[in-house]
């Protein structure tokens, strides 16, 4: 099998507040993993693309200060959403791949709320 | 503008029935993939299928690869009830730097 645990499921969190959410491949080495985020009945929008032991590599309008990632190790990726605003609300999903060419393997995704 | 587009949109069916979703996408690919996400969850994995590869089939689901078209499909013959879900194609290109980039999705709901 293949996977990839996200946790935590659900945040509510104040206006302010930095929250860390953790992606773990379970029984795989990832190589590279993935943060998307997903708005209500729309597609996946990527984030960032995690190599582990490099620096995330970003999408075009995500803002890297905003949207800490890092991939520590081979299993596990974190996303910090740092001082957290309303417009952060979001569903957030990660996924983790074995190597290129290969399928990705996705977690349950976190939802992020923030009053 | 997108490098997947789905039709259709939404597909409503009575169990039992098969379901077609097609997906097309406008630069050659190293494989497609097809997910499944059913409400509030992530994605399931259902097939990768390769450039080279013009068909694969696993359980119910058969999936076709036309790359002088660039489009693909997804049946899944005899649906279930449990098959209602968003289903998503998705590329990985070198021209998008070999990330996948998801289509719109088409939402299937199999009605019992």
């Amino acid at each position: 099998g293949a996977v990839v645990s996200q946790h935590p499921s659900r945040v509510i969190c104040k206006s302010g507040t930095s929250v860390k959410i953790e992606c773990r491949s379970l029984d795989f080495q990832a190589t590279t993993m993935f943060w998307y985020r997903q708005f209500p009945k729309q597609s996946l929008m990527l984030m960032a693309t995690s190599n582990e032991g490099s620096k995330a590599t970003y999408e075009q309008g995500v803002e890297k200060d905003k949207f800490l990632i890092n991939h520590a190790s081979l299993t596990l990726s974190t996303l910090t959403v740092t001082s957290a605003h309303p417009e952060d609300s979001s569903f957030y999903i990660c996924s983790a791949r074995r190597a290129p060419n290969q399928p990705q393997h996705f977690g349950d995704g976190t939802r992020l709320s923030i009053l | 503008s997108q490098q997947g587009e789905e039709d259709p949109q939404a597909l409503s069916i009575q169990e039992g029935e098969n379901a077609t979703m097609n997906c097309s996408y406008k630069t050659s690919i190293n494989n497609l993939q097809w997910y499944r996400q059913n409400s509030g969850r992530g994605l399931v994995h259902l097939i990768l299928i390769r450039s080279n590869e013009r068909e694969k089939h696993s359980g119910r689901l058969r999936v076709t690869l036309d790359t002088s078209k660039k489009s693909s499909s997804l049946l899944i013959t005899a649906s279930r009830a449990a098959d209602t879900a968003s289903y998503f194609c998705a590329t990985d290109a070198r021209e998008y730097g070999n990330k996948l980039v998801f289509g719109a999705g088409t939402i299937l709901r199999v009605k019992s």
